[in-house]
């Protein structure tokens, strides 16, 4: 079984500030790594995700996380954040074998103040 | 187009009483899932299907019923509503169902069981 555990529930940043969302994950197999995006009143959508290959993975808006297996973490990163990046962020495991059964962490909520 | 969609967006029960959640998907996807939200957790697996006819427990299935009639719709039913299902619920779906697959989410059904 897996698990994930997001260090921190709650981040307040000030508007370009440099931003850090920690996640730690546990199991026992190897495993696909994801995190989603929950904007307000919005369900969750896709934000990045590792599978293999290069440990740093980028989305499309500025966000990067890096895969980090031996201190099994995925930590979630963005170097200069805008007030509309405000949001809930979950990290998600999945075993590579069989069909996919997310296992998300508890979620952390970005606040960004101007 | 309309991806995934959920209804009611809000509803209010009282304890015993029945409610169908709605959840249709647009895209041909094969897998569906419904996830349940508690408040400061992340979203745990209710229930799944690989296709039309063809459903499976996840993490927490008790008090909960569904079915897959057509590729396009995954109800899920409370038959005897109780205050621990309060929550907010969440379906979605993917192509394949393979682990390194994205979900597609709806935006969700904020349920209050009084």
């Amino acid at each position: 079984a897996q698990s994930v555990t997001q260090l921190d529930s709650q981040v307040p940043v000030f508007e370009e500030a440099p931003v850090e969302l920690r996640c730690n994950y546990s199991s026992s197999v190897s495993v696909y790594l994801f995190w989603y995006v929950q904007y307000p009143n919005q369900g969750l959508q896709l934000l990045l995700k590792y599978l293999s290959g290069s440990t740093l993975v980028e989305s499309i808006n500025g966000f990067e996380a890096e895969f980090n297996k031996s201190q099994t973490s995925f930590h979630l990163r963005k170097p200069s954040v805008h007030i509309s990046d405000t949001a809930e962020y979950f990290c998600a495991v999945s075993e590579i074998q069989g069909a996919q059964k997310l296992v998300f962490g508890q979620g952390t909520r970005l606040t960004i103040n101007p | 187009n309309a991806g995934v969609t959920q209804t009611p967006k809000f509803r209010i029960l009282k304890i015993g009483q029945s409610m169908t959640l709605q959840c249709t998907q647009d895209m041909n996807h094969n897998y569906m899932y419904w996830y349940r939200q508690d408040p400061g957790m992340g979203l745990k697996l209710i229930y799944y299907s690989v296709g039309a006819g063809i459903t499976d427990k996840g993490e927490v299935p008790n008090g909960y019923n569904v079915s897959r009639s057509t590729t396009e719709d995954f109800p899920l039913r409370l038959e005897l509503a109780a205050p621990s299902q309060t929550s907010v619920y969440f379906c979605a779906s993917s192509q394949s169902g393979q682990a390194r697959e994205t979900q597609y989410f709806g935006p969700g059904t904020r349920l209050l069981v009084l």
